[in-house]
Formats: structure tokens, sequence, C-alpha cells
């Protein structure tokens, strides 16, 4: 099975811009989930999508928004960038179901973007 | 608050040597922890989960209700062990969902 894929691998923006960041999961994947990956305050969670509903929604600004697509693949979007948005962004899918369930999160190589 | 707490940024040990990678954590429901690890230039990875209760790539975790902990061991490290390694708790609601919280990280660097 391929791995998570994530898009672009990098990107520079500048202050006020917005961004689109966008993941493939797994296939057959149904949960996609976010994060945010700095030096500072590690990884924390942006928000999960599951079914195309976001599930779970983590401590961030509404600036971050995300969704889902039929076909599971995912975007999440960045407004009004700030230079403290520089980060890697990780995207990780599993399976989302209670059957399907492992805590197993499949996380893909990032995305990092850097805000000038 | 849930939290999840690595005191150490940096651990360096020599080839052979035992290692014990700290891990608090802060809940008060009933906890589920993993470890994940990333090796230089892959992507972050499951090491293991406590409800697994196994042991992979010769480390071993248990949960200890009592200190809130979840400390990683090894007895003997190997070169190839060198990754950050992160705790992590799933705040897992209903059984399906995925929000985890991850600790800072402990970058492991074992010496020749």
């Amino acid at each position: 099975k391929a791995g998570v894929t994530q898009t672009p691998r990098y990107l520079i923006k500048t202050r006020g811009q917005q961004v689109t960041l966008s993941c493939s999961p797994i296939s057959g994947h149904r949960s996609v989930s976010w994060y945010q990956q700095t030096p500072g305050q590690g990884l924390q969670f942006l928000f999960e999508y599951f079914s195309e509903t976001q599930r779970n929604k983590g401590n961030f600004p509404g600036r971050f928004s995300g969704r889902q697509f039929s076909n599971s693949r995912s975007e999440m979007n960045v407004s009004t960038l700030e230079l403290g948005d520089s980060a890697l962004y990780l995207c990780a899918s599993s399976p989302g179901t209670s059957g399907g369930y492992t805590g197993e999160l499949f996380f893909g190589e990032g995305s990092r973007l850097t805000v000038l | 608050a849930q939290r999840v707490t690595q005191p150490e940024k940096l651990l360096s040990v020599f080839k052979g040597a035992p290692v014990e990678l700290k891990c608090n954590y802060s809940y008060s429901g009933s906890p589920e922890l993993f470890w994940y690890v990333q090796y230089s230039r892959q992507r972050l990875q499951l090491l293991l989960r406590h409800i697994s209760r196994e042991s992979i790539k010769g480390f071993t975790a248990d949960l200890n209700k009592g200190e809130t902990s979840f400390h990683l061991k090894k007895p003997f490290a190997q070169e190839e062990d060198s990754a950050m390694y992160y705790c992590a708790l799933s705040l897992n609601y209903g059984g399906a969902t995925n929000k985890l919280i991850f600790g800072t990280g402990t970058l492991l660097a074992v010496q020749p």
C-alpha cells in the first residue's frame, strides 16, 4: 500500500497570505488528522476528519481550517499567515472506525511551511 | 488538562548500555499510551503501545498508573536506536477517534 502523501513538501509564503496543504491517506483509511510541529511547541493536534466531518479539534485559532472529501483526501487551510505559523504540518491517517481501531497513526512526511 | 511530559531533550548513552526514556502523563480518564519514533530522514512511526504489552526492537514500556508514567526501556542500546522518541497519550472517545497528545520528544544518541 502506498503511504500517506502530502503536498507540497516545501513552501514559502509571506505574512497575510493564505496557504492550502493537501493530504492523501492510505487507501481504505477514513480518518485524517493534522498536526503542527514546531521546535518550541513540539507536535500539536490541529483537527481530525472522518467521513467528511470534523470529529475533533485542537486549540488553534479559526484561521486554521480543514476539510475532507468523499475519497478521504483532506486539505487544511491557513489564512492570514503569521510568522508563528512557520512549521512542519503533518498529516496522519488511520482506519478511523471502532472495529478498525488500533490507535496507530500513519504519518506523512509533512509539508514545511515558511512564513516570511 | 491532559499533558505528556518528557523531561529529557537529549539522552546520550554508549552502545551496550541500558536506556530509559522517561514519560509522565496527566489525564483524569483511563490512559492509552504510545511511543512513536522518528529515525533520521524517516517518517514518524509507531514503536509500541501499552495495551499490547509487547517488545519491539528490544524496547518495552510499562504503564504505571500510580506514578502516571510510561517509561521506555531497553537493556542494551544499539547504534541504530539513535532517533527521536515521542511519548503520546490518546484521547480516545468512543473507541475510534485519533487525537494524540504528544510529549516534546527525547533525542536518543547512542555512541559507538
